[in-house]
């Protein structure tokens, strides 16, 4: 079975700043990683994700993850935050091949403050 | 390009009342659909997921049923509401078994 740890429940940061949100997972076989966003009273949607090749994954709007296989990370970064990045950020591990039950953490609400 | 809808997007119901929340997807056959629920300030809860017309896999044991009529249309209801079913409901597909796509979601209050 899979884990994910978001280890941060609340990031407060000033607009324009470097934000970096964690995000840990365990897992004893290959798995996909996920970044979601959800704006309040909306679903979620899919900011970036990892299924292979690059570590380094870019995705919309500006935020980018790297994977980190030995420390089984997969933090989620953007160099510079505007007000409309407040929201809450998900990640999520699947394991490859097959399966169809994705394992979601619990969340991070990242808050800009201007 | 698909797209899924979710109604309704609000609703208010006594406890007690029976509930039925639609979900579907248009621009792709054969997807694999979730039931999630947000509890206030919490999490992902995934209570139901269908890999085909009348298959359903229920996660948590609850007063909550899911049905797969059609493709693309998944349905969750229940007889008869209680308080903690309260919460955001989330209905999500997903046909290549990565990532999943989400619908706008309903906020259901029951008092």
């Amino acid at each position: 079975a899979q884990s994910v740890t978001q280890l941060d429940s609340q990031v407060p940061v000033f607009e324009e700043a470097p934000v970096e949100l964690r995000c840990n997972y365990s897992s004893s076989v290959s798995v996909y990683l996920f970044w979601y966003v959800q704006y309040p009273n909306q679903g979620l949607q899919l900011l970036l994700k990892y299924l292979s090749g690059s570590t380094l994954v870019k995705g919309i709007n500006g935020f980018e993850a790297e994977f980190n296989k030995s420390q089984t990370s997969f933090h989620l970064r953007k160099p510079s935050v505007h007000i409309s990045d407040t929201a809450e950020y998900f990640c999520a591990v699947l394991k490859s091949g097959g399966s169809y039950i994705p394992t979601f953490g619990r969340g991070t609400s990242l808050i800009v403050h201007p | 390009s698909q797209t899924i809808h979710q109604w309704p997007a609000t609703l208010v119901q006594p406890v007690g009342s029976p509930l039925s929340l639609e979900c579907t997807v248009e621009g792709t056959s054969n997807p694999n659909l979730y039931w999630y629920r947000q509890a206030a300030g919490r999490g992902l809860q995934l209570l139901f997921y269908s890999v085909g017309i009348g298959q359903i896999s229920s996660e948590v044991p609850q007063n909550l049923s899911a049905s797969r009529p059609q493709d693309r249309q998944f349905i969750l209801s229940s007889k008869k509401l209680l308080l903690s079913d309260s919460g955001f409901y989330l209905c999500a597909w997903t046909s290549s078994g990565n990532e999943q796509y989400f619908g706008p979601g309903t906020r259901l209050t029951v008092t």
